[in-house]
């Protein structure tokens, strides 16, 4: 069963806009990490946001917002005032916690390829 | 020093050829990962390194060897590759313990096989 589900394969945007970015989780895990990750056509995997499965307050990081709705699973990510940069794929991925150290690797979504009009 | 460096960044090999890709992190992270990610696909964990202990191997086919000389420096040694393991590879470390904070990866190599 799929971990991490991103059901937009791709989103456009006009810029200064506000984008929201669906991601849905599955664990039985109590304790849990959710990250949002951009990447570029360059590659490199860019941190965006974190959010613990025992935070209270919805994570922010600048332009960045993390919509968490613990008892629905879900983690989504907002973008506020959207810029021409922000054009990349996007990845929700998830860390189990646990004693072993595999179920600390993350587990990615199928990623969102959004898109910044002018 | 919040950065994990891979190189090459680009590396284009023959079926017969032996090659290594680095990864080296200097952040004093203990659990290190080598992703694999194919055009359009996320990422796929390969391997997981804890205390520089082999600690996770996702099935991977045997002409990936990696190794963790010391608790800087992941490499991922290639031989006898086929043209479907062309794909992008990363390397992330972690630290150990404490909260489930962010990886932190390096920019990947990306693999031609011809």
């Amino acid at each position: 069963a799929q971990k991490i589900t991103q059901t937009q394969p791709g989103m456009f945007v006009q810029e200064k806009e506000a984008v929201t970015l669906d991601c849905t989780y599955d664990t039985s895990d109590p304790s849990y990490g959710l990250f949002w990750y951009k990447q570029p056509s360059s590659g490199e995997m860019i941190f965006l946001i974190y959010q613990g499965s025992y935070d209270q307050q919805n994570a922010t990081e600048g332009r960045y917002s993390l919509n968490f709705q613990k008892a629905r699973k879900s983690a989504n990510l907002v973008i506020s005032a959207s810029q021409l940069g922000d054009s990349a794929m996007y990845f929700c991925a998830m860390r189990e916690g646990g004693p072993e150290t595999g179920r600390r690797a993350l587990t990615f979504g199928s990623g969102t390829r959004l898109q910044v009009q002018p | 020093d919040t950065e994990v460096t891979q190189t090459p960044k680009h590396l284009v090999m023959g079926m017969t050829n032996k090659k290594s890709l680095k990864c080296e992190q200097h952040m004093g992270h203990r659990a290190m990962y080598w992703y694999k990610q194919k055009a359009k696909k996320p990422p796929e964990l390969m391997f997981v390194y804890s205390y520089e202990k082999l600690s996770i191997n996702e099935s991977v086919p045997s002409r990936f060897s990696p190794e963790c000389p010391n608790s800087s420096l992941l490499n991922l040694h290639l031989h006898a590759l086929q043209p479907e393991d062309s794909a992008l590879y990363l390397c992330a470390s972690s630290p150990r313990g404490g909260p489930l904070r962010e990886a932190f990866f390096g920019q990947g190599t990306r693999l031609t096989v011809v």
